[in-house]
């Protein structure tokens, strides 16, 4: 069963601390992973994507690993901001198709001053 | 132009209403999509229209209606909604539906609707 699977379920970290979000998922076959940012009550909005021969990714302070073997991504937010509380969400995509699109259940981030 | 926009922001409709909600694109995507989200939950996919032709209908009752005028708009009609379809409606685009980077959806801000 194509599946995504994300931890933690919630995180809160204070600001200008580091945090590593994973993302585990069974989806097969493998086209692309992306990690969105959702702010609440808004649309998610794309930090990164990888297909199976990048295994990594950075937009800013945003770094993401994928590790195709194992099945497994991580997002790595440095130096947090205020500004980075929000939903991080996992996607998986397998071929053919494309829209065979998984979700994860998300990481609720909350960054305190 | 690289977004997705969304009209209205915020909708409330009764159960007898009809209502549509819009969604624009002006980057030549080919593929756009709808997706109905709860709160604390991911999206849900709705529909998948790939070159102005209906792709995908992921079981969603009849009174939701999709749309594709045109490659830029995407309308989805509601009619005789229920107060448990209550939730954020986001619209997405991509290249396309084939594999790698061409189905990397962008969304639009989405739809409040609420349903009394």
């Amino acid at each position: 069963k194509n599946q995504v699977e994300q931890s933690p379920q919630s995180l809160i970290i204070l600001e200008g601390k580091n945090c590593t979000l994973q993302c585990n998922y069974t989806v097969s076959p493998f086209s692309n992973l992306r990690w969105y940012k959702q702010d609440t009550g808004r649309g998610p909005v794309s930090l990164t994507i990888m297909t199976f021969s990048e295994n990594t990714k950075s937009n800013g302070r945003y770094t993401a690993t994928l590790d195709a073997d194992t099945k497994q991504s991580s997002l790595h937010i440095t130096a947090s901001q205020l500004s980075d509380s929000a939903s991080y969400i996992c996607v998986v995509s397998a071929i053919p198709g494309g829209f065979k699109t998984i979700f994860g259940a998300g990481t609720r981030l909350f960054v305190k001053a | 132009d690289t977004e997705v926009t969304q009209t209205p922001k915020h909708l409330v409709m009764g159960m007898t209403n009809k209502k549509s909600l819009k969604c624009e694109q002006h980057m030549g995507h080919r593929a756009m999509y709808w997706y109905k989200q709860k709160a604390k939950k991911p999206p849900e996919l709705m529909f998948v229209y790939s070159y102005e032709k209906l792709s995908i209908n992921e079981s969603v009752p009849s009174r939701f209606s999709p749309e594709c005028p045109n490659s830029s708009l995407l309308n989805l009609h509601l009619h005789a909604l229920q107060p448990e379809d209550s939730a954020l409606y986001l619209c997405a685009s991509s290249q396309g539906l084939a594999g790698g980077h061409w189905n990397e959806q962008f969304f639009g801000p989405g739809t409040r609707l609420t349903v009394l």
